[in-house]
């Protein structure tokens, strides 16, 4: 079965400084990975997904993820964050069978400082 | 399009009493998922249906807990003589095939607070 660890539950940048959120995951085969970003009080919305192809995967609002298959990885980046990235994010891992569900990591909630 | 609508937003309940959470899935799509989400905690997988079948319910308590998907209208998670411990927000989602492969959609969620 598959599994996602998020290490950072929280995470504070300057607001234009850059941004690495991390996530590792466990499973088998070649996974399905995905970004959500969650806005206070709201449901989840998805910055990008990888499946296959290219390793760096660019997604909405100029994130941007690299799927590291030595290190287990789906490491999210923005090169300079703004005050309205502020959320909480979610890591999510599949393993792309029929009737396959998706399993979310804890998410880390990332903070700006002005 | 609308998107995934889910109602009450906010539900509170006194404990035994019954709490129902509706979803209604995007314009085409036939899947369902429901996940619960506790504080500082991530998205925990409940259940997951098509019309008129549960495909996955291995994150369903076994107790108090059902979920369906009719023919006809929204999905419904019913929770039975609810408990402290349930509080938590309730999100659905839908896609339009199964398998991770296909993009799920979230509605707003459904905040439970038993007291």
């Amino acid at each position: 079965a598959q599994s996602v660890t998020q290490p950072d539950i929280h995470i504070t940048v300057s607001e234009g400084a850059s941004l690495e959120l991390r996530c590792n995951y466990s499973y088998g085969a070649t996974p399905y990975l995905f970004w959500y970003v969650q806005s206070p009080g709201q449901g989840l919305q998805l910055l990008l997904k990888y499946f296959s192809g290219d390793t760096l995967v660019q997604g909405i609002k100029g994130f941007e993820a690299e799927f590291k298959r030595s290190q287990s990885s789906f490491n999210l980046r923005k090169p300079s964050v703004h005050w309205s990235d502020a959320a909480e994010y979610f890591c999510a891992v599949g393993a792309g069978n029929r009737d396959d569900k998706i399993i979310f990591g804890k998410g880390t909630r990332l903070h700006i400082l002005p | 399009n609308a998107g995934v609508m889910q109602n009450p937003r906010h539900l509170v309940r006194r404990r035994g009493q019954e709490a129902r959470l509706r979803c209604s899935p995007m314009k085409g799509h036939s899947h369902v998922y429901w996940y619960r989400q506790l504080p500082e905690e991530g998205l925990k997988f409940m259940v997951y249906l098509q019309k008129e079948n549960i495909i996955d319910e291995s994150g369903m308590p076994k107790e108090r807990f059902s979920a369906e998907f009719p023919k006809e209208g929204p999905s419904i998670l019913r929770i039975q003589q609810v408990v402290r411990g349930d509080s938590a927000a309730y999100f659905c989602a839908s896609s339009r095939q199964g398998s991770s492969y296909n993009e799920q959609f979230f509605g707003p969620g459904t905040r439970l607070t038993v007291l």
